[in-house]
């Protein structure tokens, strides 16, 4: 098994370029998440979804949207980078019930 | 407001002594409360879970404690070595059943 990927692993944007990062897990969760990493703040929840075809916001959802077509992969988007996008992304999946997380490699990217 | 607050300094310790990391809460009254290991470049990868009805957990050289009244956990381990250097994050489920993070404290272990 793979666990979660997530591709790219790095990404330089200019302002106002956009860009989907792709998240895939062949753990068969029905949870997965992105969260985004930024120095002194710890993970920040931007979206979630709860199964295929059901996004929720997180705590940082502005900027960003997402996209859950099929059960084991989780979309997520920037329609138009700022610099304050830039951050390392994290993808992660669970089980039905919030329980343990299981999180891929990380994204870094830059918006310059 | 809701804070998670775990040490921002870095602990500093020698081979074989016992790591002590402490994460904090306020305005949680959170279910369980999970610990992650974080090492540079990767993703986060799970330790260990305690529910609020349990008082101690252990696994191998790990031991997590979760004392609701004082609204803390401590994230014990013990025989240190410099494979366990990383940077432990604590995570606590919210009311609305979403994990939130801390930001973590790095350890380092000196041979």
């Amino acid at each position: 098994n793979a666990g979660v990927t997530q591709t790219p692993k790095f990404r330089v944007l200019k302002t106002g370029q956009s860009m989907t990062l792709l998240c895939a897990q062949d753990m068969n969760h029905e949870y997965m998440y992105w969260y985004r990493q930024d120095p002194g703040m710890g993970l920040r929840l931007i979206h979630y979804s709860v199964g295929e075809g059901t996004t929720a916001k997180g705590e940082v959802p502005d900027g960003y949207n997402v996209s859950r077509l099929k059960k084991q992969n989780f979309l997520l988007g920037l329609e138009s980078a700022a610099p304050s996008q830039t951050s390392v992304y994290f993808c992660a999946s669970s089980p039905v019930g919030f329980n343990e997380q299981f999180f891929g490699p990380g994204t870094r990217l830059t918006v310059l | 407001s809701q804070k998670i607050e775990q040490n921002s300094e870095a602990l500093n310790i020698q081979e074989g002594k016992t790591a002590t990391l402490t994460c904090n809460y306020t305005n949680y009254s959170p279910a369980y409360l999970q610990w992650y290991r974080q090492d540079p470049g990767r993703g986060p990868v799970f330790l260990l879970l305690i529910r609020e009805n349990e008082k101690e957990k252990r696994k191998e050289r790990l031991k997590v404690t979760f004392d609701t009244t004082l609204k803390q956990s401590l994230f014990h381990i013990t025989a240190s070595q410099p494979a366990d250097s990383a940077t432990y994050l604590c995570a606590l489920r919210d009311s609305s059943y979403k994990l939130i993070f801390g930001s973590g404290t790095r350890l380092l272990v000196r041979p």
